[in-house]
């Protein structure tokens, strides 16, 4: 079992719909979460860190469950930008914050 | 500011050959990491150093990986005698300290023929 799971897609949805991605994660000793955007062919860029109170950063907000280990993503009002990989990241602080990545999440936002 | 740069961006090689990739982290960084990132997977952890420093290469696939960062900035991941299993983009990241934000370059994709 992958210490981060999540599934891989891909989400096919309509310019303006709400999409919400989820993934949970098997070490209970993670200490900091994230939700990581990739472009076709391009680096993992940080989308957001997770917070136990939840965050929210314009039309994204995320949320962490500690005790279900479970993350998760809502998108608003998709825009074609949006369309990429959605990676849910976990970071162990004790390994130097080693980030364990999810498979990766498939997003296709289309007109 | 410059961000992290690695080198070559694309690497050919013939299988049993031994290649270097380079990375330089962003000015400054004290942490560096190293991830594989086979195709259509998520990245992978290799290897962490903290300045010169390499505290965990429990990721490093087999001892035909090898990786260096001697002088606590440039980093430079060797793997002897590749395999195709070897075929994936290698990333690195830096960071100012630890528990900060890792920044990612843009990889090197090996393919091994």
């Amino acid at each position: 079992r992958k210490e981060v799971e999540q599934d891989p897609g891909p989400f096919n949805v309509p310019e303006g719909a709400t999409v919400a991605f989820n993934c949970t994660y098997s070490n209970s000793a993670s200490q900091s979460f994230f939700w990581y955007r990739q472009d076709c062919r391009k680096e993992p860029k940080l989308l957001m860190s997770v917070y136990s109170s939840g965050n929210e950063d314009g039309r994204f907000t995320a949320q962490l469950n500690r005790a279900s280990q479970y993350i998760s993503l809502l998108i608003r009002d998709s825009k074609l930008s949006d369309s990429a990989t959605y990676l849910c990241v976990v970071g162990n602080n004790n390994a130097g914050n080693m980030l364990t990545f999810g498979g990766g999440t498939r997003l296709m936002v289309k007109p | 500011g410059a961000g992290v740069s690695q080198s070559p961006r694309y690497k050919v090689a013939k299988r049993g050959q031994d290649v270097a990739l380079r990375c330089d982290p962003i000015s400054g960084h004290v942490s560096l990491f190293w991830y594989q990132q086979a195709l259509g997977q998520g990245p992978e952890f290799l290897t962490y150093f903290q300045n010169e420093a390499q505290l965990d290469k429990s990721g490093l696939p087999s001892d035909r990986f090898f990786a260096e960062r001697p002088e606590g900035s440039v980093s430079t991941l060797k793997i002897q005698r590749t395999q195709q299993e070897d075929s994936a983009v290698y990333l690195c990241a830096s960071s100012r300290t630890p528990i900060y934000e890792q920044y990612f370059g843009p990889g090197t994709r090996l393919t091994v023929t």
